[in-house]
């Protein structure tokens, strides 16, 4: 089956420095990539929404300077958390709908638990 | 934007019994599909079920059903003879295109 590679699976960073979190379809390509966090015990909360080679769609309240995501290819897209702060830390998670089965199809990677000090 | 919404932030069964996970939403598109993910404490998303909004056949995965009522906008989760292993967090999904969205989630306990 469809499987969504996303690494690191945790990190820790200092406050202040920047973290990137990959998420990588291994065996179909994805059109559109969707990045979540969650925070303990609450629900995943859509952040941005990216396509293939264009400007990721950030959801309301989201600050697009510090959460950059590039959708560089159609099996890559990345999270970079810029000047985290101890109020980043969170559980982040990616998804990726399959071009092949459109609206059907979403795997999800396996998450990154960013802990900033 | 489309909002999912459930309303049972904790459910218990007991083993081999019947729960249903209740679910409503609120989109004006016609053409979309539902989910419902299972997300045990290791945080990875597992697929329990999936419904397409133009079939109006209920969805059912072994144990796992759907009543989904399109008119009402809902969209609930039956588990049949429940098993300690389905004890997790359950959330429902709402998804299109370029859109996916969770409720809140329900917590199951499943008691032997």
């Amino acid at each position: 089956g469809a499987v969504v590679s996303q690494h690191p699976s945790w990190v820790i960073c200092k406050s202040g420095t920047s973290v990137k979190i990959e998420c990588r379809s291994l065996d179909f390509q994805a059109t559109t990539m969707f990045w979540y966090r969650q925070f303990p015990k609450q629900s995943l909360m859509l952040m941005a929404t990216s396509n293939e080679g264009s400007k990721a769609t950030y959801e309301q309240g989201v600050e697009k300077d510090k959460f950059l995501i590039n959708h560089a290819s159609l099996t890559l897209s990345t999270l970079t958390v810029t000047s985290a702060h101890p109020e980043d830390s969170s559980f982040y998670i990616c998804s990726a709908r399959d071009i092949v089965a459109g609206s059907s199809g979403y795997t999800f990677g396996s998450g990154t638990r960013l802990t900033v000090v | 934007a489309q909002t999912v919404t459930q309303s049972q932030p904790e459910m218990s069964v007991q083993e081999a019994e019947t729960v249903t996970l209740s679910c409503t939403y609120d989109t004006s598109e016609s053409d979309y599909y539902l989910f419902w993910y299972k997300q045990p404490p290791s945080r990875q998303m597992i697929l329990v079920i999936r419904q397409e909004a133009y079939k109006q056949q209920n969805a059912t995965e072994n144990r796992f059903s759907v009543n989904f009522q399109k008119a009402a906008k809902s969209f609930s989760l039956k588990i049949s003879d429940s098993q300690l292993g389905d004890a997790a967090m359950y959330f429902c999904a709402y998804g299109k295109i370029n859109d996916m969205r969770f409720g809140a989630g329900t917590r199951l306990t499943v008691k032997p």
